[in-house]
């Protein structure tokens, strides 16, 4: 399965700041997906990340707040902006890479103060 | 839309005890896949298991086994021989047909008594 480099591991950022996370895949992959899990919740996509097309959004979440870039087959970013403390999550990057499969990022521990 | 329920937040196993996870799901498709994940303390999504549902075999993984219910629309995972590193949220998953995104249940923890 494919290896992910997910970074920063954790950031403490202030409010009305932005934080970009990059996730680095060692194989070309298709699809990417970002998602956000809220402490003590379960994992909520974000959106889907497709090479050379705009990233589709999940009902909740707009380009403004979370956009995403993802230049090539291998790599993806995603910005939270205009943080605020309810953005303080863990977001995790994930590519379909097996046969109906999935790795996940070692996540980003973001808090905002 | 497609749900996963996990009526258990939280559960908990004598070591070496077979301890049981419920999943349930709704959906209207009928070729789809479901996943069971563990996330441990250091984050990390680690695939535990995978089962096809046009497969009737209920998967297996070692010293972790699903049964998978079609009809009822039951997806439970089952851990025998517990060890203390199978203290972690789990979380079952489905995988749209469309779109191939996964959509998680609310996890449950378990935890592992010596």
């Amino acid at each position: 399965s494919a290896v992910i480099s997910q970074k920063p591991s954790r950031d403490i950022c202030q409010r009305g700041t932005s934080l970009t996370i990059q996730c680095q895949v060692d194989s070309q992959v298709t699809m990417m997906f970002w998602y956000r899990q809220q402490p003590g919740q379960s994992l909520t996509l974000i959106a889907t990340a497709n090479q050379g097309s705009e990233a589709t959004y999940e009902s909740g979440f707009v380009i403004d707040k979370f956009p995403i870039s993802r230049p090539n087959l291998t790599f993806s970013t995603l910005t939270v902006s205009n943080l605020s403390p309810e953005d303080s999550s863990i977001y995790l990057c994930s590519v379909a890479d097996q046969p109906y499969g999935y790795t996940f990022g070692s996540g980003t521990r973001l808090t905002v103060v | 839309a497609q749900t996963v329920t996990q009526s258990q937040p939280e559960m908990s196993v004598q070591e070496a005890e077979t301890v049981t996870l419920s999943c349930t799901y709704d959906t209207s498709e009928s070729d789809y896949y479901l996943f069971w994940y563990k996330q441990p303390p250091s984050r990390q999504m680690i695939l535990v298991i995978r089962q096809e549902a046009y497969k009737q075999q209920n998967a297996t993984e070692n010293r972790f086994s699903v049964n998978f219910q079609k009809a009822a629309k039951s997806f439970s995972l089952k851990i025998s021989d517990s060890q203390l590193g199978d203290a972690a949220m789990y979380f079952c998953a489905y995988r749209t047909p469309q779109g191939g995104k996964l959509i998680f249940g609310q996890g449950t923890e378990l935890s592992v008594k010596p």
